[in-house]
């Protein structure tokens, strides 16, 4: 399977701890984006990479999130200091450049719970 | 503030008839519409799209109708089958690298 890959698929973590999610997308896709839902709603935009350079950070992404694509390759989103709040899935997608650029790939996302 | 709205949280259909699907948009910038449809423990895959410079979109069973002047897009399934029972989530774009997700519709297509 060549998808979009995400790990963990869950994570259960204590409040104020910090956690790192992975998300490996598709191998030729040079666009990787990062989402939050939470129950009931859409995927909320979070930030986005072209390669390795992130161009686009939503003003949900507090400082306590950071991102990164260090090869233009796989990502890691990190919450520091986590809160209740932060429970929500956390989703991965990416696409291709070119006319199909506008088609996201989604991992299945990593379910996060901070008790 | 949600720039995509899709108000019905959930549609029930009788296998073999059509079901259509809601979605209106607040931003006249979007010049590109997608839907995604979701089952349980995946994430949403790619369905059908639309460019802002048509108004309709085919793809087997699947048609998205798109109304500029109104801000409406619109997914119809015909016939519908009970594996398309899931939530469709519609989806608008603009060159700023930005989507912007609606909160989804459950379809529940009965045997």
């Amino acid at each position: 399977d060549t998808g979009v890959s995400q790990d963990p698929r869950h994570k259960i973590t204590k409040r104020g701890q910090n956690v790192t999610f992975r998300c490996d997308p598709i191998s030729e896709h040079n666009r990787l984006y990062w989402y939050r839902q939470t129950l009931g709603q859409g995927p909320e935009f979070l930030t986005y990479f072209q390669n390795e350079a992130q161009l686009e950070k939503s003003r949900l992404l507090s400082d306590r999130f950071s991102a990164e694509r260090p090869k233009g390759s796989f990502s890691t989103l990190e919450i520091q200091r986590t809160e209740q709040g932060d429970s929500a899935m956390y989703l991965c997608a990416s696409s291709p450049q070119g006319l199909a650029k506008n088609i996201q790939y989604f991992g299945a996302g990593t379910r996060l719970s901070v008790l | 503030d949600q720039q995509v709205k899709q108000n019905s949280p959930s549609l029930s259909v009788q296998e073999g008839r059509i079901s259509i699907l809601n979605c209106d948009y607040t931003n006249s910038m979007f010049d590109y519409f997608l839907w995604y449809k979701k089952y349980p423990a995946e994430g949403p895959t790619f369905l059908i799209s639309i460019s802002s410079i048509k108004d309709k979109n085919e793809d087997g069973r699947f048609t998205v109708f798109l109304n500029k002047s109104a801000k409406h897009l619109s997914l119809h399934i015909v016939p519908s089958q009970p594996g398309d029972s899931a939530v469709y989530f519609c989806a608008a774009y603009t060159n700023f690298n930005k989507f912007y997700f609606g909160s989804g519709t459950k379809l529940n297509v009965k045997p």
